[in-house]
């Protein structure tokens, strides 16, 4: 079975700052990985994904993910943030063992910006 | 760009009530998955749909039931609603195995 860990659920940093954003996964087959954004009262919104290839993965509003097989992590960052980034983060993962398949999402990291 | 179509965007319901949550997927897109996020919760998954037929099972009562139809939108029949039931519902859409999914804005429910 897989799951996700996300080792932080609140971050408080500074505005322009930079931030990251722990996610660890485990799962006896190979996976996909994800980072969604949710802001207040809104729906789920992709930030990036890892498939395959590049294990450095960049996504929407300046954020990027490394894909860490050997710490089988995939921690979220973004060199300076600005207050519009205060949101939840969920990192989740999907197995393409067979089938369509679900996303296992992890617990939410609360991403406070602060002026 | 077309996107996952979720309908109504909120809904109140007494204890014991039915609901229908309905998901229309983003055109050409086959899967359709389900997820139900509780107060301060990560999203769960509850159940997905690929081609018309159920394709995965998660955590979902058996008091709710979900199919998806002959042009690809699904529906969440929810009944004996409690009031843990209240949740945001997400409605997601892929193109196929593996592929991104693609979340509505959600249905909020809320049982009195």
């Amino acid at each position: 079975a897989q799951s996700v860990t996300q080792l932080d659920s609140q971050v408080p940093v500074f505005e322009e700052a930079p931030v990251e954003l722990r996610c660890n996964y485990s799962s006896s087959v190979s996976v996909y990985l994800f980072w969604y954004v949710q802001y207040p009262n809104q729906g789920l919104q992709l930030l990036l994904k890892y498939l395959s290839g590049s294990t450095l993965v960049k996504g929407i509003n300046g954020f990027e993910a490394e894909f860490n097989k050997s710490q089988t992590s995939f921690h979220l960052r973004k060199p300076s943030v600005h207050i519009s980034d205060t949101a939840e983060y969920f990192c989740a993962v999907s197995d393409f063992s067979g089938g369509y398949n679900k996303l296992i999402f992890g617990a939410g990291t609360r991403l406070a910006v602060h002026p | 760009a077309a996107g996952v179509i979720q309908s109504p965007r909120h809904l109140i319901k007494e204890k014991r009530e039915t609901a229908t949550l309905k998901c229309y997927p983003i055109p050409r897109h086959d899967t359709v998955y389900w997820y139900q996020q509780g107060p301060g919760q990560d999203p769960q998954f509850l159940i997905s749909f690929y081609e018309k037929m159920q394709s995965d099972k998660g955590s979902i009562p058996d008091r709710f039931s979900a199919q998806q139809f002959s042009d690809y939108h699904s529906e969440l029949n929810m009944s004996s609603l409690e009031l843990g039931d209240s949740a945001l519902y997400f409605c997601a859409s892929s193109a196929g195995q593996g592929d991104e999914q693609y979340f509505g804005p959600g249905t909020r429910l809320t049982v009195t």
